[in-house]
């Protein structure tokens, strides 16, 4: 099945520090989809990206998809003390018989110590 | 802003025992979906839900596993005879299309079964 690896598992930053977690697909994906959950919540949608080598900004977060749709990153600037939770990509695999299942990376567990 | 609900928030059960857990998920949603995250790992697809019908599952949904929409509203994951194993989180999710059409999927903010 669909593989979707996720780095580092845990980042400890200084509040004010830069963060970036990384994923890699065995697969090209029809979109990548990031969440953020924060201790003890559900995953809350951030952002998707669709478009080879697309890259779009919320703020402080930067989202890239590369140009052979199997890799993501997300980059924090400046991290805050708001920021912390873990940080899941999401595959949709590309194919048109899929119904919409999204196959979760490990996830990137952020500290932010003030 | 709608949101996706589920109830119970917390299930204890005996082990053999059969729960199902609820869940409303966004009224003009069309697809539906079960998740499941054990305690500090990824979360993990169960089983997709179309138009009254699974449309996909993982093979971690054997037969102990069934899924009902039973009133155009709630949708429900059946677990007819619990094992230690099944203790996790259970998110419920719904979206208006599919994620390889590039739609979200809003996530309800689960159930916690604990099977003893």
């Amino acid at each position: 099945g669909q593989q979707v690896m996720q780095i580092p598992q845990y980042q400890h930053v200084q509040e004010g520090e830069d963060f970036t977690t990384y994923c890699n697909s065995s697969t090209t994906l029809s979109n990548i989809q990031w969440y953020k959950q924060r201790p003890g919540g559900h995953p809350v949608f951030l952002i998707q990206l669709v478009k080879s080598g697309e890259v779009k900004k919320q703020k402080r977060l930067t989202f890239q998809f590369g140009e052979a749709k199997k890799n993501s990153s997300l980059h924090i600037t400046a991290t805050q003390t708001t920021d912390v939770g873990t940080y899941f990509c999401a595959a949709a695999n590309a194919g048109g018989t899929s119904y919409g299942k999204l196959t979760f990376g490990q996830g990137t567990i952020l500290t932010v110590h003030p | 802003e709608p949101e996706v609900t589920q109830t119970p928030s917390h299930q204890v059960t005996q082990m053999g025992q059969e729960v199902i857990l609820r869940c409303v998920p966004i009224s003009n949603h069309l697809y539906f979906y079960w998740y499941r995250q054990i305690l500090g790992q990824k979360v993990e697809f169960l089983v997709s839900f179309y138009n009254n019908e699974i449309s996909e599952k993982s093979e971690i949904f054997d037969d102990q596993f069934s899924v009902e929409r039973p009133d155009g509203s709630n949708f429900t994951l059946k677990i007819r005879s619990t094992k230690l194993e099944d203790s996790a989180m259970y998110f419920c999710a719904s979206s208006p299309r599919p994620a390889n059409r590039a739609y979200e999927q809003y996530f309800g903010p689960g159930t916690r079964l604990t099977v003893t």
